[in-house]
């Protein structure tokens, strides 16, 4: 069965600073991974996706996250937050055939402080 | 906006009772999936409905159920409530072949509250 880890809990970064989320997922096959966004009161908003191909990929709103197939990670950076991002993010795995499912980790809460 | 729309935002039941949740998905989208995301947690997968079928469940009992229109709105049914069931339900709504392109349009949700 498919799974997702998110380490961290919860992440406080200045604004300005640079970001890395983490994210590690178990999976047999090729895994595709997601970066989901989650605002308060929010429903969740694709930030990117891998599929194949290049192993580093560029989403919306500066994100972009690198897959490294030897660590079964796939983590999330931003160079430079903005008091905007602050949210819940979510890391999700879905195998790709048959029933599309995603599976969720538990998520990372970022604070960014002036 | 997502153009996916969920109705109620909001609604408290007592446990034993029976709640309907509704999803009107994005023009054009012929799938509809649906989520329980409790406090604290990711989203975890209930089922998905292509068509008006039942197309994949996740680890949840039978009373949770669906339905999907021909106008592919859908509905969530939960009879017998029970306090682990307070959660936001969140409805998601994708083009058939591509859900597993991430290409998932999640409504607002509703949250439910069981007492």
């Amino acid at each position: 069965a498919q799974s997702v880890t998110q380490p961290d809990i919860h992440i406080t970064v200045s604004e300005g600073a640079s970001l890395e989320l983490r994210c590690n997922y178990s999976y047999g096959a090729t895994p595709y991974l997601f970066w989901y966004v989650q605002s308060p009161g929010q429903g969740l908003q694709l930030l990117l996706k891998y599929f194949s191909g290049d192993t580093l990929v560029q989403g919306i709103k500066g994100f972009e996250a690198e897959f490294k197939r030897s660590q079964s990670s796939f983590n999330l950076r931003k160079p430079s937050v903005h008091w905007s991002d602050a949210a819940e993010y979510f890391c999700a795995v879905a195998s790709n055939f048959g029933n599309e499912k995603l599976t969720f980790g538990t998520g990372t809460r970022l604070t960014i402080i002036p | 906006e997502t153009g996916v729309t969920q109705s109620p935002t909001h609604l408290i039941k007592t446990r034993g009772q029976q709640v309907t949740l509704r999803c009107s998905s994005q023009s054009g989208h012929n799938t509809v999936s649906w989520y329980q995301q409790a406090l604290g947690q990711g989203p975890q997968f209930i089922f998905q409905y292509y068509r008006e079928e039942e197309n994949g469940r996740g680890n949840f009992p039978p009373r949770f159920s669906g339905l999907q229109f021909p106008n592919y709105s859908s509905e969530l049914n939960v009879n017998a409530l029970e306090l682990d069931d307070s959660a936001l339900y969140l409805c998601a709504s994708s083009l058939a072949g591509r859900v597993n392109t991430g290409e998932l349009f999640f409504g607002e949700g509703s949250r439910l509250t069981v007492l």
